[in-house]
């Protein structure tokens, strides 16, 4: 039962670099999630899906763009990092059809940007 | 736009004791779904109990049950007979009932330990 994959879990990168995390679910979800969580604070949404081919801003979106080319893929990108951005990042994903059904997450990944 | 308020940002309890985790709210609707999730050293996170907000019953999952105040708008979490793999960062948070995408909006959360 693999559910929610993020790849990497770690990554280092330098001010200014690019790079793509990938979240992958097999549970044939509807709605997928991206979330950034920061010391003292809760998980806060930057970016989500309803379905393949959609996506929408979150709650701290600036920095970031999504895509979801296939419904059990979505992708976060930065395109140029910042040290504002170092965070952990967690991936979500939810069956839209039943409304009472939790969100499930993936392990996190840990991005650090000097 | 909804808020969740965790003021505990840490607590304490012995192990075999009980400990509650206090979690309050603000929103406008009437229907909506409230739970806690569990986050330990390993960064998972775990869904501990969920709450509809149209059901009186408080739930309850094993060692864990909630005492869901809807008018007062709170939403604490009671730990009974806790274990020291209970040991972790908790955090409340809100789901609006219906509509697109059904985001889910965080507390800041609470540290607990369990001592022996």
């Amino acid at each position: 039962n693999a559910g929610v994959t993020q790849t990497p879990k770690f990554r280092v990168l330098k001010t200014g670099q690019s790079m793509t995390l990938l979240c992958a679910q097999d549970m044939n979800h509807e709605y997928m999630y991206w979330y950034r969580q920061d010391p003292g604070m809760g998980l806060r949404l930057i970016h989500y899906s309803v379905g393949e081919g959609t996506t929408a801003k979150g709650e701290v979106p600036d920095g970031y763009n999504v895509s979801r080319l296939k419904k059990q893929n979505f992708l976060l990108g930065l395109e140029s990092a910042a040290p504002s951005q170092t965070s952990v990042y967690f991936c979500a994903s939810r069956d839209g059809n039943r409304d009472y059904q939790p969100q499930h997450f993936g392990d996190g990944t840990r991005l650090s940007i000097l | 736009a909804q808020t969740v308020t965790q003021s505990q940002p840490e607590m304490s309890v012995q192990e075999a004791e009980t400990v509650t985790l206090s979690c309050t709210y603000d929103t406008s609707e009437s229907d909506y779904y409230l739970f806690w999730y569990k986050q330990p050293p390993s960064r998972q996170m775990i869904l501990v109990i969920r709450q509809e907000a149209y059901k009186q019953q408080n739930a309850t999952e094993n060692r864990f049950s909630v005492n869901f105040q809807k008018a007062a708008k709170s939403f604490s979490l009671k730990i009974s007979d806790s274990q020291l793999g209970d040991a972790a960062m908790y955090f409340c948070a809100y789901r609006t009932y219906t509509g697109t995408a059904s985001k889910l909006t965080f507390g800041t959360g609470t540290r607990l330990q369990v001592t022996l």
